[in-house]
């Protein structure tokens, strides 16, 4: 049981390049999000799932987009990276609100650097 | 508006004393949960303890305990007995009825002294 997992674990990008960030859990969760974390802002939600075909925007969406084919796997999407989304970008999953355990469990998150 | 504030930048306690870290959250939901987290300078974000809107009880976890005040909304954390390896980031955090999100605040850096 690998809980969250994310790679790559760091990312250097020049302004304008793509990339995704990847996460699957294997805990069968149905609920599945991205955060990103800046300096003295704690952690903001940019895009989350409640089940496999289900996505919907957070506090912080533009720039970046999400897709849940599968229960396992959230992928994160960059179009067309700036360096605003520098951060550390951390993916979480949790059973359904209401199913009696909340918890979030979070992967061990990727820090993305955008020149 | 802030859902959940921590007005505690940083913190400092010595090492074997208990320590509280504030957290007050902002909700019209009767229904809903409460968390802490701690990051330590790894990175990683480790669940600590939760809180039921409805639960009666305040939440423990061994050290941790979550002294909640529902008609104040404030879920503090109580870690008894610090030690050394306590020193991280906390952040407080909470998932209402209505939103499937989890909102987090600013957190607290805490600095065991020896």
């Amino acid at each position: 049981n690998a809980g969250v997992t994310q790679t790559p674990k760091f990312q250097v990008l020049k302004t304008g390049q793509s990339m995704t960030l990847q996460c699957a859990q294997d805990m069968n969760h149905e609920y599945m999000s991205w955060y990103r974390q800046d300096p003295g802002m704690g952690l903001r939600l940019i895009h989350y799932s409640v089940g496999a075909g289900i996505t919907d925007q957070g506090e912080v969406p533009n720039g970046y987009n999400v897709s849940r084919s599968t229960t396992e796997d959230f992928p994160l999407r960059l179009l067309s990276a700036a360096p605003s989304q520098t951060s550390v970008y951390f993916c979480a999953s949790s059973p359904h609100w209401g199913s009696g355990n909340e918890t979030q469990y979070f992967g061990p998150g990727t820090r993305l650097l955008v020149l | 508006a802030q859902k959940i504030t921590q007005t505690q930048p940083g913190m400092f306690v010595q090492e074997k004393e208990a320590v509280t870290l504030d957290c007050t959250y902002d909700t019209s939901d009767q229904s809903y949960g409460l968390f802490w987290y701690k990051q330590p300078s790894s990175g990683e974000m480790i669940f600590l303890i939760y809180q039921g809107s409805y639960d009666e009880q305040n939440a423990t976890e061994g050290r941790y305990s979550l002294n909640f005040q529902k008609a104040r909304k404030s879920a503090n954390l109580v870690i008894s007995a610090s030690q050394l390896g306590d020193s991280a980031m906390y952040f407080c955090a909470m998932r209402e009825d209505s939103w499937d999100d989890m909102r987090f605040g600013a957190g607290t850096r805490l600095t065991v002294k020896p």
